[in-house]
């Protein structure tokens, strides 16, 4: 069974520029996590969808950044216009979703997408 | 709001030897407990979970993790270390109920020295 997949691994780009990271989750896993880690501190929730709809997008810094999660599969996070500060390792995670609640707490990270902002 | 440390920032010690990496959290009540683990070049991989029941919990590689109420901890630990087991350890916390947003530590970084 694949993994969490993510796309980059890596980018670099200037202030103002506008960078899309898009993840794959698993297989048949409704629930979708995007987190990010900046400067070595500890790694930070953004937003968590169900299927296509976002279900919870407290952690969002600002409306520079943007996710879609199309028909409910794979899911794009765009940061418009990156700032120095948005450098940092993007995360994606997957779960399942069931009737019982300790299995969709069980989340399957992708490898990151480390993105620095010059 | 829910919180995880992680007092140890940096770890060393040698192969074979011991370990435990230390995990305290505050929460209002029981949390759902995880142990993350990435290596150099990798992504997180879960180790190890606590649900409920059995207090002490057996994960992956050889890891083991004890959960104690009283002292709102979730330590991690593993009898005889490898090599390869250098890498960041991270300790997370989900709320019963509550949102699927985990809250991660800060992390342990593990240098195992020959």
């Amino acid at each position: 069974e694949a993994g969490v997949t993510q796309f980059p691994s890596h980018s670099v780009i200037e202030k103002g520029q506008t960078v899309t990271l898009r993840c794959d989750p698993i297989s048949g896993h409704d629930n979708l996590y995007w987190y990010r880690r900046v400067m070595g501190k500890e790694i930070k929730f953004l937003l968590h969808f169900v299927k296509e709809s976002k279900q919870d997008e407290s952690g969002m810094p600002n409306n520079r950044f943007l996710a879609e999660r199309t028909g409910g599969t794979y899911s794009t996070l765009k940061v418009q216009p990156a700032e120095l500060e948005d450098s940092g390792v993007y995360f994606c995670a997957s779960s399942i979703r069931t009737s019982g609640r300790a299995g969709s707490y069980e989340q399957y990270f992708g490898p990151g997408t480390r993105l620095t902002v010059t | 709001a829910q919180s995880v440390t992680q007092p140890d920032i940096h770890i060393t010690v040698s192969e074979g030897a011991s370990l435990e990496l230390r995990c305290n959290y505050s929460y209002g009540a029981t949390p759902y407990l995880f142990w993350y683990v990435q290596s150099p070049g990798q992504g997180l991989q879960l180790l190890l979970k606590y649900f409920s029941g059995d207090t002490l919990v057996q994960g992956i590689k050889g890891f083991e993790a004890e959960f104690k109420r009283s002292q709102s901890s979730f330590n991690l630990r593993k009898p005889s270390v490898h090599w390869s087991d250098a890498a960041e350890y991270f300790c997370a916390v989900g709320a019963i109920g509550g949102r699927r947003a985990l809250t991660f530590g800060s992390g342990t970084r593990l240098q195992v020295q020959p």
